[in-house]
């Protein structure tokens, strides 16, 4: 079975940096995925992770640990438009589906 | 083209109605999914299809029947549904790839309510 956690919410100030984590156990493992969603609105894609260490990608970063069955998403100068829910995710070994971790709702204020 | 098309956009219905929602894409995807969302959970995934085959059930109730007439359409036909079935239906479609870096691109769903 699948199972990744995330903190349920997470408060920043604009401007500000903020880190949503993810721990994961999975059964196969073919890397970690972060989707973002606006309220009303279609989960989009931000970030990829199969090896470990830190990608870059303007100002959203994403690490893996695959030795810590962890990861997370650092989002940097926080902008009011980045308020929505993030969600770490899994595909299955051998697979084409997507398994969703709990995600984190992140509000920032002025 | 990156876009995944969803209709309708919102749909209520009865328990005794019959109703389809359907999903569109042009991307040359070969792998399409249904997910089922409510509020504030994750998106759960329902059926995946590869190939204009179905490769995934989620052991979902029959009452949700899918169909994907060619690799661009995905339908989901609908059957005698319960109140607890209102959520978001998510359709996403993606390349077909073993290595596990196929992005999933999500349509804007359909909101459904059963009454």
């Amino acid at each position: 079975g699948q199972s990744l956690e995330q903190p349920s919410e997470v408060t920043a100030v604009e401007g500000a940096i903020v880190q949503i984590n993810c721990t994961y156990q999975t059964s196969g493992f073919y890397g970690l995925s972060w989707y973002q969603q606006h309220d009303g609105g279609a989960p989009t894609f931000l970030s990829y992770n199969a090896l470990d260490g830190l990608e870059e990608t303007g100002r959203f970063s994403s690490f893996l640990s695959r030795s810590d069955s962890y990861g997370y998403l650092l989002l940097q100068e926080l902008q009011m438009k980045d308020s929505a829910s993030y969600f770490c995710a899994v595909r299955d070994t051998g697979a084409n589906n997507l398994f969703f971790g709990t995600g984190t709702r992140l509000t920032v204020i002025p | 083209d990156t876009e995944v098309t969803q209709t309708p956009k919102h749909l209520v219905m009865g328990m005794t109605n019959k109703k389809s929602l359907k999903c569109e894409q042009h991307m040359g995807h070969r792998a399409m999914y249904w997910y089922k969302q409510k509020a504030k959970k994750p998106p759960e995934l329902m059926f995946v299809y590869s190939y204009e085959k179905l490769s995934i059930n989620e052991s979902v109730p029959s009452r949700f029947s899918p169909e994907c007439p060619n690799s661009s359409l995905l339908n989901l036909h609908l059957h005698a549904l319960q109140p607890e079935d209102s959520a978001l239906y998510l359709c996403a479609s993606s390349q077909v790839s073993l290595s596990g870096t196929d992005t999933q691109y999500f349509g804007p769903g359909t909101r459904l309510t059963v009454l």
